[in-house]
């Protein structure tokens, strides 16, 4: 079965210090991997994601995530945390070989950055 | 601006009653799907179509309805039959390029009252 695991319901740091949201998976096959990040009563936004290549994903607003196959991890970093980034964060994953093209979402954590 | 639109952003159901909750999108995109999200429950799937006049089931489809007469519009009914339905519902679309990923419309809340 395919599955995404965010460990942490909350991530609280200081405003300056770096972050790491956590996500692991579990899929058959190659995975595409994302993040979205949600606004109060928002949709979900793209922040980043990771097909091939790099394992270090650069994406939105200074993100980014490093994909690591052994660890089957794909974490979300920042190295200076902001106030406006505190926010729900959604890990998601999706099977290529899915013709469906679903896509599968972590519980979310939600990340509080303090002044 | 491409994107996706879903309406009406709040909507309050009395008990027994049929609502239909709006999507529509100007992507183009060929799969649209149907999210519910409940705190603490991430999201869930409730239906996903992938051509017009085509779905199928998500994870979470007891209670709900749902139509694709046209490539833009995908409207989500949630019938007397679903016993809890206050949640946020979000619905998504992905085009071609599939690995860029889901677009979002910025959801419904939708209050059983």
């Amino acid at each position: 079965a395919q599955s995404v695991a965010q460990p942490e319901d909350q991530v609280k740091v200081a405003e300056g210090n770096p972050l790491t949201v956590k996500c692991t998976y579990s899929v058959s096959g190659n995975p595409y991997l994302f993040w979205y990040v949600q606004y109060p009563n928002r949709g979900l936004q793209f922040l980043l994601k990771y097909i091939t290549g790099d394992n270090l994903v650069k994406g939105s607003y200074g993100f980014e995530a490093e994909f690591n196959k052994s660890q089957t991890s794909f974490h979300l970093k920042k190295p200076s945390a902001l106030v406006s980034d505190s926010a729900l964060y959604f890990c998601a994953v999706r099977d290529i070989y899915s013709s469906a093209s679903k896509i599968i979402f972590g519980s979310g954590t939600r990340l509080s950055i303090r002044p | 601006d491409g994107g996706i639109t879903q309406s009406p952003k709040y909507l309050f159901r009395k008990e027994g009653q049929n609502v239909t909750l709006s999507c529509e999108q100007n992507l183009n995109h060929d799969a649209m799907y149907w999210y519910r999200q409940d705190p603490g429950q991430g999201l869930r799937l409730i239906y996903y179509s992938q051509i017009v006049n085509d779905f199928q089931k998500g994870d979470i489809a007891e209670g709900y309805s749902v139509s694709r007469e046209k490539k833009e519009s995908f409207p989500l009914t949630v019938t007397s039959a679903q016993k809890n339905p206050t949640a946020f519902y979000l619905c998504a679309s992905i085009g071609t390029k599939r690995d860029y990923g889901y677009t979002f419309g910025s959801g419904t809340r939708l209050t059983v009252v």
